[in-house]
């Protein structure tokens, strides 16, 4: 079975901090990976999207992908009251006709 | 208007009832998805579709049906309502290309008694 798993948390880090998330992958063959931002009572919403080796920055947002140690991150520089939500991280995986496979996801506070 | 749609937003229902969950989208997508949601689990993979012809079950489909109305429109139902569907249910879409991002709608929160 495809797994992906996340620090359930929550994990908190005051203002202005780096808050880092990792979530891990079974399966040695996976391509492209998702980072989801889910604020409390609301729907998912992609903030990262990596699927080679090494970092993606978007902004205050950075994706780290290494696929031999089959893990993905995603660090939030500057961290703002208004990033504390549920970060969800999502692997497609080889043969899975395109579906994603969720991880439950870390939940963030930041904190004032 | 929002481009992802699900009526009703909050529903309760009773033991051995059926329900029927809508979504519908304006984003010209043909790829379709549900999933429910459940604290500590994440999201998961009831049925999905990715043309009006082309219907497949996902992770946990037992219990559930889907019909694919239009390209736009794909809706679930629960023949007999259990307490354990209790849950968040999202529909999301996707466009088929190489990143094939998923947008979600806002979701519909069900509550079985």
């Amino acid at each position: 079975q495809k797994e992906v798993e996340q620090n359930s948390g929550p994990l908190s880090v005051p203002e202005g901090a780096i808050a880092s998330l990792n979530c891990t992958y079974s399966d040695r063959g996976s391509q492209s990976f998702f980072w989801y931002r889910q604020y409390s009572g609301k729907s998912p919403e992609l903030i990262m999207f990596i699927y080679s080796n090494g970092d993606k920055e978007d902004g205050r947002f950075t994706a780290q992908l290494n696929k031999a140690s089959q893990y993905v991150s995603l660090l939030i520089r500057d961290s703002q009251p208004s990033d504390s939500a549920t970060y969800l991280c999502a692997v497609r995986y080889p043969g899975s006709a395109r579906q994603l496979t969720f991880g439950s996801g870390t939940q963030l506070t930041v904190l004032p | 208007d929002a481009d992802v749609t699900q009526t009703p937003r909050n529903r309760i229902t009773k033991t051995g009832k059926r329900i029927m969950l809508e979504c519908s989208q304006t984003k010209g997508h043909d790829r379709m998805y549900w999933y429910r949601q459940d604290p500590g689990l994440g999201l998961r993979l009831i049925y999905y579709s990715f043309d009006v012809k082309d219907i497949n079950k996902g992770e946990i489909s037992d219990g559930y049906s889907v019909s694919r109305q239009a390209q736009a429109k794909f809706s679930l139902s629960l023949e007999s309502a259990i307490p354990n569907q209790t849950a968040l249910y999202f529909c999301a879409t996707s466009d088929g290309g190489y990143q094939e991002t998923q947008y979600f709608g806002p979701g519909t929160r069900l509550l079985v008694l």
